[in-house]
């Protein structure tokens, strides 16, 4: 079956740095990429839609300038948290659609950001 | 907007007993629902995937039946075990995916 990964599954930062996550399907091209984040307790909420070769969307209340989403070739996207704080703190899940068949998604494993 | 909720929160069961989760959603245009577990602090594991005209999936002790007319489905637990133990969550395709806050399973042995 379609496997997505993340990188990496924990991070701990100091308040005010910036942290790189990725996204890569393994063994299929993705399109489309989505961003999740999920508070403890809560649901996921989906942050924002990022397309191979354009400019992610994002869901309301999203700052666009504080989660950069980067979506450089067909099985890898990025999630930059820029100048993170502890309220950033969370766990982070991606998801890919195969092409042409975006009703499917895949998820990663999550990453669990821990801002001190 | 999609509203997706789960009933129970949170169910707590001995092992070998049957149990049904619920979840219910508020526009009945979606693609496909599906079925995820979580374990506490992992990822999602797919359980099963139901399309909008299907009307259930099996696998194994697991079984899903989806009512779009009425936004409910419900995923029946057979024989449960101790390792069923976690977060399942249902979510529903529209335009994007929408989830439900879950409902965490405990099976006592």
């Amino acid at each position: 079956g379609a496997v997505v990964s993340q990188h990496p599954s924990w991070v701990i930062c100091k308040s005010g740095t910036s942290v790189k996550i990725e996204c890569r399907s393994l063994d299929f091209q993705a399109t489309t990429m989505f961003w999740y984040r999920q508070f403890p307790k809560q649901s996921l909420m989906l942050m924002a839609t990022s397309n191979e070769g354009s400019k992610a969307t994002y869901e309301q209340g999203v700052e666009k300038d504080k989660f950069l989403i980067n979506h450089a070739s067909l099985t890898l996207s990025t999630l930059t948290v820029t100048s993170a704080h502890p309220e950033d703190s969370s766990f982070y899940i991606c998801s890919a659609g195969l092409q042409g068949m975006v009703e499917t998604q895949y998820f990663g494993p999550g990453t669990r950001l821990l801002v001190l | 907007k999609q509203e997706v909720t789960q009933i129970p929160a949170a169910l707590s069961v001995p092992e070998g007993e049957n149990l049904v989760l619920n979840c219910s959603f508020t526009d009945s245009a979606i693609y496909n629902l599906q079925w995820f577990r979580q374990d506490p602090g992992k990822g999602l594991t797919s359980l099963l995937l139901i399309q909008s005209s299907q009307r259930e999936q099996t696998s194994g002790r697991l079984n899903a039946s989806l009512d779009k007319s009425s936004g409910r489905s419900t995923l029946y637990i057979a024989a449960s075990q101790p390792g069923d133990s976690a977060t399942y969550l249902c979510a529903v395709k529209s335009n994007q995916f929408y989830f439900g806050t879950g409902t965490s399973l405990t099976v006592i042995p």
